[in-house]
């Protein structure tokens, strides 16, 4: 157990619906981060956030948001779903900002679109 | 070509044997090289890192990077049923403030009693 919670585990929704998923870090870790897993692209970087300020992007796309609370937990939102947007959600946690290695991932989001 | 190249197998090994999982990649920048093993349905799990050229030991894994020839290696040795999962491997550069981690797909590695 890396310590970082994900929620739900599974979200079953329909095309053009929102959904939202939700991360709490380890407790000490300022660092959140987003990351999409995918049979065709692998596991990709989405975004970071560290102590509620966006860090960084990735590939994400601009129907998804995300951010930092100041209880640090994170949230990501995902709207007008297409069948595409089917994937694996991971959130990943680090104490620092630098956190190319340190990084700890929860049991991740299994979204489907339909 | 794509940033980081990785042999997505499927693997499949008898119990004992040694395991060299592998990724190469394009860009010159990355210094610091990751290995993640994912268990089916769980979120990926930090096995190794190092920092730029060179190996790194701990216990049954080592982890070896050749900048020079953009390949970094990932050798199990003794491999047990239980190491049966998805290796993924991890690079990053230091530059700037963007700190993204960019993957391999990973490899499938099973180890058969």
């Amino acid at each position: 157990d890396s310590g970082v919670t994900q929620t739900p585990k599974h979200l079953i929704t329909a095309t053009g619906q929102r959904v939202t998923l939700r991360c709490s870090p380890r407790s000490g870790d300022l660092s959140v981060y987003w990351y999409q897993q995918s049979l065709d692209q692998g596991l990709q970087f989405l975004i970071q956030y560290y102590n509620g300020e966006e860090r960084a992007k990735g590939n994400i796309l601009e129907r998804f948001s995300a951010q930092q609370f100041p209880d640090l937990h994170s949230e990501l939102n995902l709207s007008s779903l297409e069948l595409g947007d089917s994937a694996l959600y991971f959130c990943a946690s680090s104490v620092s900002p630098q956190g190319y290695y340190e990084q700890y991932f929860g049991p991740g989001t299994r979204l489907t679109v339909t | 070509q794509k940033e980081v190249e990785q042999d997505p197998g499927p693997l499949s090994v008898p119990e004992g044997a040694i395991v060299s999982l592998n990724c190469t990649y394009s860009n010159s920048a990355f210094q610091y090289f990751m290995w993640y093993r994912q268990y089916s349905r769980k979120g990926p799990e930090l096995l190794m890192y190092t920092y730029s050229s060179g190996n790194k030991e701990d216990g049954r894994f080592t982890a070896q990077v050749d900048k020079s020839s953009k390949y970094i290696s990932l050798f199990i040795r003794d491999s047990q049923p239980s190491d049966s999962a998805t290796y993924l491997c991890a690079m990053s550069d230091s530059g700037g403030s963007n700190y993204k981690l960019t993957f391999g797909k990973g490899t499938l590695l099973t180890v058969n009693p």
